[in-house]
């Protein structure tokens, strides 16, 4: 099946600080790949996908397939980034295939 | 001008219980999903469904049972309520090609 890996749970940063959230894959060839954001209390949002290449808030985010990673990024925090970040693999018609990340709680502080 | 949304937003109940948690997108997706988000914010993915097939993830126990009248509602029905299943619900859907999945605001079931 095709997995995600967030290998930290939690990430604390201060205000202005660079973010980066790990996300690692473990499967072949060149996956769709999404990150979605769920602020306090919200329901989950589709925050980037790489297929796309844009930049969502200020994250970027790049496949790398010789890390197979797809980590999210901004240059600089803000207050309002604090949210729980989930990496995804894309629906391809199977449950087994949407599986998300355990996610990552970005804690911004002041 | 909702895409997907769900009822009821809370749901407070005895264990033992029986209940039904509803869901409705108007994107004209073809697949539809139930999630189940624990205390620790990890997010598991317990039904697919799209107007082919009922794809049942076979950890969630059979007193969880989801129901499609038609293609843009997804209702799940939960039989004897258990403190364990206390838990946010989020219902999603998605075009079967498109990957993006679009989430309802959730219904946090509380079991007493």
């Amino acid at each position: 099946a095709q997995r995600v890996t967030q290998p930290e749970k939690l990430l604390s940063v201060f205000k202005g600080a660079p973010v980066e959230l790990k996300c690692n894959y473990s499967y072949s060839g060149s996956p769709e790949l999404f990150w979605y954001v769920q602020y306090s209390r919200q329901r989950l949002q589709l925050l980037l996908r790489h297929i796309s290449r844009e930049s969502i808030k200020g994250f970027t985010a790049d496949l790398n397939k010789g890390e197979t990673s797809f980590h999210l990024k901004k240059p600089f925090a803000q207050e309002e980034d604090s949210a729980m970040y989930y990496c995804a693999p894309p629906n391809s018609g199977g449950y087994q295939k949407v599986t998300f990340g355990i996610g990552t709680k970005l804690q911004v502080i002041p | 001008d909702t895409a997907v949304s769900q009822t009821p937003k809370y749901l407070v109940t005895q264990m033992g219980n029986d209940k039904s948690i509803k869901c409705e997108q108007n994107l004209g997706h073809d697949t539809m999903y139930w999630y189940k988000q624990d205390s620790k914010k990890f997010l598991k993915i317990m039904f697919s469904y799209n107007n082919k097939e009922l794809i049942i993830n076979e950890t969630v126990p059979n007193r969880f049972s989801p129901k499609s009248p038609d293609k843009a509602h997804l209702n799940l029905h939960i039989n004897s309520l258990e403190l364990g299943d206390s838990a946010v619900y989020f219902c999603a859907s998605s075009q079967e090609t498109a990957h993006e999945q679009f989430f309802g605001p959730g219904t946090r079931l509380t079991v007493l």
